[in-house]
């Protein structure tokens, strides 16, 4: 599986749209990328996912770079409950593990 | 989305007991079920692959023996810590893959063994 860098933890006012930024340089063709987060003692959410095209659902929107090495999770307007650590993951086909790596804690400040 | 439920939350138990940690996909069938565990402040790490019908496959490091996976449905997998000891406290987590391309995760299981 392709190797995945984030920033250890950011800051976002309430209200306010969060990017969070993934580096996956070594995303092979058919890779996906794939956002989860986890809030304190509950299992991952998933959130979205997308292989080269930008997707947008009820939650996020993610942007991938033209050339897939790296993306860009969108929370349009942050509330205090988006307060969690994000994981961005790059994922084989369906089926295939999921590895976690750090991944980012955001925190919403009010 | 799709529901993915873990039986129990959380358990205490003593050294040298086993325990046995459910996993159910609610609305949909998994042929492909993934057990994970976190301890504090760490990211989750992948214990096994759990297949329907066949046997799991194990991450490297992970003792099978102490960690029985039984993947016997579409809908259920189970984990058994066996013999459990203190260093086995742990967040236990389950996914189970809805076959459209994501993952969904239960809502973990707190085991603490004293």
């Amino acid at each position: 599986d392709a190797k995945t860098t984030q920033p250890t933890s950011m800051d976002c006012a309430e209200g306010r749209a969060a990017n969070l930024p993934c580096n996956h340089s070594t995303i092979s063709g058919n890779e996906y990328v794939y956002w989860y987060r986890q809030i304190h003692s509950q299992g991952p959410q998933y959130i979205i996912h997308g292989l080269k095209n930008n997707e947008t659902n009820e939650m996020a929107s993610l942007i991938i770079t033209e050339d897939r090495k790296s993306s860009t999770l969108i929370l349009p307007h942050a509330t205090l409950r988006d307060t969690a650590v994000y994981y961005c993951i790059v994922r084989g086909t369906s089926g295939s593990r999921l590895t976690f790596g750090e991944g980012t804690q955001l925190t919403v400040n009010p | 989305g799709a529901v993915v439920s873990q039986h129990p939350s959380w358990v205490i138990c003593k050294s040298g007991t086993s325990v046995k940690i459910e996993c159910r996909s609610l609305d949909f069938q998994a042929t492909t079920m993934f057990w994970y565990r976190q301890f504090p402040k760490q990211s989750l790490m992948l214990m096994a692959t759990s297949n329907e019908g066949s046997k799991a496959t194990y991450e490297q490091g992970v003792e099978k023996d102490k960690f029985l996976i039984n993947h016997a449905s579409l809908t259920l997998s189970t984990l058994t810590v066996t013999s459990a000891h203190p260093e086995d406290s742990s967040f236990y987590i389950c996914s189970a893959d809805q076959g459209s391309g994501e993952a969904f995760f239960g809502q973990g299981t707190r085991l603490t063994v004293v």
